[in-house]
């Protein structure tokens, strides 16, 4: 079955540059989450989009933004780079908003240097 | 905000043991998974389990939602086992995944 991608892999940035991670939803999924996973730590949400529209925020820095396509597929921009951004990026997504269950992509890990 | 909690933190397993690790969540939830972060750091989906009791394999889940908790038993551990094990559910708050601290589990063989 096909499952949710997510390009590129590994990421390594100086301070100060910009990145842009990019997610291919599972087909059919409208529903788009990210997620930051730091070392040692568990996932924390980002933000979402359910067709194409932001649904949820969470503890986005402002150097940060995302967009849902029309196609589905997801970019996270991130600006002005910090060390302490460098961490592991998952994209998960799922059919509706809501409770339904969220499959996750392999993770862009991002190291800033 | 919902908090979840797990334990234990860690755990050693000899190979061939069997395991149960527990979630407490603070509030109702609308849903609940269970994932495996291997050692590469994929997140693997094992249940998706609001209520009642799943099985696959060697492990199950079983969630008590009134009750405020969810048991995950891995039986008969292998080394592939090994890893970090995470609850996360979703509250009332949209679909986001509010994840636990996850008990990362080592299986020796």
């Amino acid at each position: 079955a096909a499952g949710v991608i997510q390009s590129p892999r590994h990421l390594i940035k100086e301070k100060r540059e910009t990145a842009t991670l990019k997610c291919y939803p599972i087909p059919r999924h409208d529903t788009v989450y990210w997620y930051q996973q730091g070392p040692g730590q568990d996932p924390q949400f980002l933000i979402s989009f359910y067709e194409k529209m932001q649904s949820d925020k969470g503890s986005i820095p402002d150097r940060f933004s995302a967009q849902q396509f029309s196609d589905y597929h997801s970019e996270l921009n991130m600006s002005s780079l910090e060390l302490g951004d460098s961490a592991l990026y998952f994209c998960a997504s799922s059919h509706r908003a809501g409770a339904y269950e969220q499959y996750f992509g392999p993770g862009t890990r991002l190291t800033v240097t | 905000g919902i908090q979840v909690e797990q334990s234990p933190p860690d755990l050693i397993l000899q190979e061939g043991a069997n395991s149960t690790l527990r979630c407490n969540f603070s509030d109702s939830v609308n849903n609940l998974q269970w994932f495996h972060q291997n050692p590469w750091g994929q997140l693997i989906n094992l249940f998706y389990i609001p209520s009642g009791t799943k099985q696959n394999g060697r492990l199950s889940a079983t969630t008590v939602a009134t009750e405020r908790y969810s048991l995950l038993y891995i039986s008969s551990s292998q080394t592939t086992d090994s890893g970090v094990y995470f609850c996360a559910v979703y509250g009332n708050q949209g679909g986001k995944l509010i994840f636990g601290q996850g008990t990362e589990l080592s299986v020796k063989p």
